[in-house]
């Protein structure tokens, strides 16, 4: 849709379960983003990088494990989820110095 | 600190009527202000985005948004809805001014329903 990808689309996880979700950026840029949305809630921030480095981590449990090994590429590593953790992830990613970011499809995960 | 307040959680229009979706801002610098849209099960797309070049901002599909610095709001219209355009909408400041990296600040949505 927007040069940025994600995979799974879909997961259903168990709570004793591990997995991984996957985002790609085609566009460029070197900075990137990790974003939970709930139901009736606003948009959370989760991780930011920024040439690779974690600069910002909102005070997120550390069931969810980022890791960016490059600039393209960004994973958010999932184990012993908890029901409140289902939930819409969504990536972004942005050029390094500009606030104007670009996201994708988001992977909508069900913990059960 | 920014923030952002959409004034409706849901509006309806009828196709072919003008949509109005408010929103208002709190900044303590010129911000940058954007305005996303998420169709159902689907990600967040860039509508359009002010930063200070011209308060009227024209994007994609037929949106546009002002900038009223003296009302603190940045609402998006659309003269005439498409069925097209039924969407959940996010008003957005980001926390730092002059188009600088910084992180997003969201509004909770505006969802609209657009009827036949």
């Amino acid at each position: 849709e927007t040069g940025v990808t994600q995979t799974p689309r879909h997961l259903v996880m168990g709570m004793t379960n591990k997995k991984s979700l996957k985002c790609e950026q085609h566009l460029g840029h070197n900075a990137m983003y990790w974003y939970k949305q709930s139901a009736k809630k606003p948009l959370e921030l989760m991780f930011v990088y920024s040439l690779e480095e974690r600069v910002e981590n909102n005070s997120v449990p550390s069931r969810f494990s980022p890791e960016c090994p490059n600039s393209s590429h960004l994973f958010l590593h999932l184990h012993t989820l908890q029901p409140e953790d289902s939930a819409l992830y969504l990536c972004a990613s942005s050029r390094q110095g500009t606030d104007t970011q670009y996201f994708g499809p988001g992977t909508r995960l069900t913990v059960l | 600190a920014q923030s952002v307040t959409q004034l409706d959680s849901h509006v309806s229009v009828s196709e072919g009527t003008p949509v109005l979706l408010r929103c208002n801002y709190s900044s303590s610098y010129s911000p940058s202000l954007f305005w996303y849209v998420q169709h159902p099960n689907k990600g967040l797309q860039l509508l359009l985005k002010y930063t200070s070049a011209a308060t009227l901002v024209k994007g994609i599909n037929g949106f546009e948004a002002e900038f009223k610095k003296s009302e603190t709001s940045f609402h998006l219209t659309k003269p005439s809805a498409h069925m097209s355009d039924a969407a959940e909408y996010f008003c957005v400041v980001s926390d730092t001014g002059g188009g600088s990296q910084g992180n997003l600040i969201f509004g909770k949505g505006t969802k609209l329903s657009v009827k036949p």
